[in-house]
């Protein structure tokens, strides 16, 4: 019963500095999210994929990419690092009918 | 757009006292509402969930919320706050498979 995997749970980047945060899960939902959680501004939405093969912006995209790999894992990748970045990232997934958000533990990732 | 609206963001309780988190949410279709919680350094549980069905929701730790169309709100309640409650509280919804969250309301229990 592992739910959602996160990895790694900490991280510290230097500003131009690439990284790759990975994401599973073993619910096998079709939908996966990524947010990122920084104080007095709640979760916003990074990207989403509704399903293998699809993915779509949220709120605040800039800077990231994202990858459906397969129904399994959605990995975000930071390209180049900028210090605004600096958060924590939660991935999350859900059943399409009802949903319900199941979170991973979060990375904390500091940019310097 | 959806929105979701919670007000205080820090409330404090005595412990044994009514808890009350309050949320307001816009949506343009019947949503799905929820409320999470965020202990320190940790992902989001569910506590409680509305999706069809009865408005008065119970969920774990003896929450409860109520689910009012007219007044568009989905207010979290708890009769006797326990110290172990302390903690970060998240209301959201979901429509058209989006989930938007209000930014936490982090409560404090007081001995």
């Amino acid at each position: 019963n592992a739910g959602v995997t996160q990895t790694p749970k900490f991280q510290v980047l230097k500003t131009g500095q690439s990284m790759t945060l990975q994401c599973a899960q073993d619910m096998n939902h079709n939908s996966m999210y990524w947010y990122r959680q920084d104080p007095g501004m709640g979760l916003r939405l990074i990207y989403y994929s509704a399903s293998e093969g699809t993915t779509d912006k949220g709120e605040v995209p800039n800077g990231y990419n994202v990858s459906r790999l397969n129904k399994r894992e959605f990995s975000l990748r930071l390209e180049s690092a900028a210090p605004s970045q600096t958060s924590v990232y939660f991935c999350a997934s859900s059943a399409l009918s009802p949903p319900e958000a199941f979170f991973g533990q979060g990375t904390r990732l500091t940019v310097v | 757009a959806q929105s979701v609206t919670q007000l205080g963001s820090h409330v404090s309780v005595s412990e044994g006292a009514l808890v009350l988190l309050r949320c307001n949410y816009s949506s343009s279709v019947p949503p799905y509402l929820f409320w999470y919680v965020q202990y320190p350094n940790q992902g989001l549980q569910l506590l409680l969930k509305y999706t069809t069905g009865a408005t008065l929701v119970k969920g774990i730790n003896g929450f409860e919320a109520e689910f009012k169309k007219s007044e568009t709100s989905f207010h979290l309640t708890k009769p006797s706050a326990h110290m172990s409650d302390a903690a970060e509280y998240f209301c959201a919804v979901n429509t058209f498979n989006q989930f938007y969250f209000g930014t936490g309301t982090s409560l404090t229990v007081i001995p």
